[in-house]
């Protein structure tokens, strides 16, 4: 119950194109829903994150779309660029202090 | 800007030995958190602190041990090193609740 799942593992997508990511979880209890971008060496840095109270968030070229019925959400990263090549990792949170994330997307933007 | 620093980049130790992976943030955040990244298995968290002298188990706690004196540090002890710990560790801190949670750089830990 405490899983998310994520897919794809790995991801290649050619610069312009639109980048998607899914994960889904099982713990209703969740209600704080980040995606964090990791690039190598360096520690995952927050990107952007929803609530359950909309269905959609969008930050520049980065949106979720969030599907509480389904148990699902997922990044969508439109007009892609290389310098969006990174892992991706989804998270769920509640009031429980702790995120569960994700196994991770590994993109590559290909030029 | 919020730091969390981590205090090695990369780490070598034998089986065995003890090790301490040494976290400190900035930022008065109440949270701090140990987790170890393994491809493929995303963000595993081992232990997280609410409170000075306070922890509680993440999902994978065995063969670790952590300790909070100070608001602002949060080590990560393995009493005895074993092959199957070799692993990158990240620490993170938060304010509160489900907040943002930000990251140091990471200590790569490889245990022969």
């Amino acid at each position: 119950q405490q899983q998310v799942k994520q897919s794809p593992q790995s991801l290649i997508v050619q610069k312009g194109g639109i980048s998607i990511i899914n994960c889904a979880y099982e713990n209703t209890a969740f209600d704080y829903f980040p995606w964090y971008q990791q690039f190598p060496g360096k520690g995952p840095a927050l990107l952007i994150a929803i609530r359950p109270d909309v269905s959609e968030k969008k930050e520049g070229r980065f949106t979720i779309s969030f599907n509480k019925s389904a148990k699902q959400f997922s990044l969508h990263i439109m007009d892609s660029q290389p310098g969006d090549s990174a892992t991706y990792f989804c998270a769920a949170g509640g009031s429980f202090q702790k995120l569960v994330f994700g196994t991770g997307t590994r993109l590559l933007v290909s030029p | 800007d919020v730091k969390v620093t981590q205090s090695s980049r990369y780490l070598v130790k034998r089986t065995g030995e003890k090790v301490f992976l040494e976290c400190v943030q900035d930022m008065d955040h109440e949270n701090m958190f140990w987790y170890r990244q393994d491809p493929g298995l995303g963000l595993r968290l081992i232990y997280f602190s609410y409170d000075v002298k306070m922890k509680e188990k993440g999902d994978i706690p065995e063969g670790y041990s952590v300790s909070r004196e100070k608001k602002e540090r949060f080590s990560l002890i393995l009493e005895s090193a074993s092959t199957n710990q070799t692993s990158m560790y990240l620490c993170a801190s938060n304010k509160q609740g489900p907040d943002t949670q930000y990251f140091g750089p990471g200590t790569r830990l490889t245990v022969l």
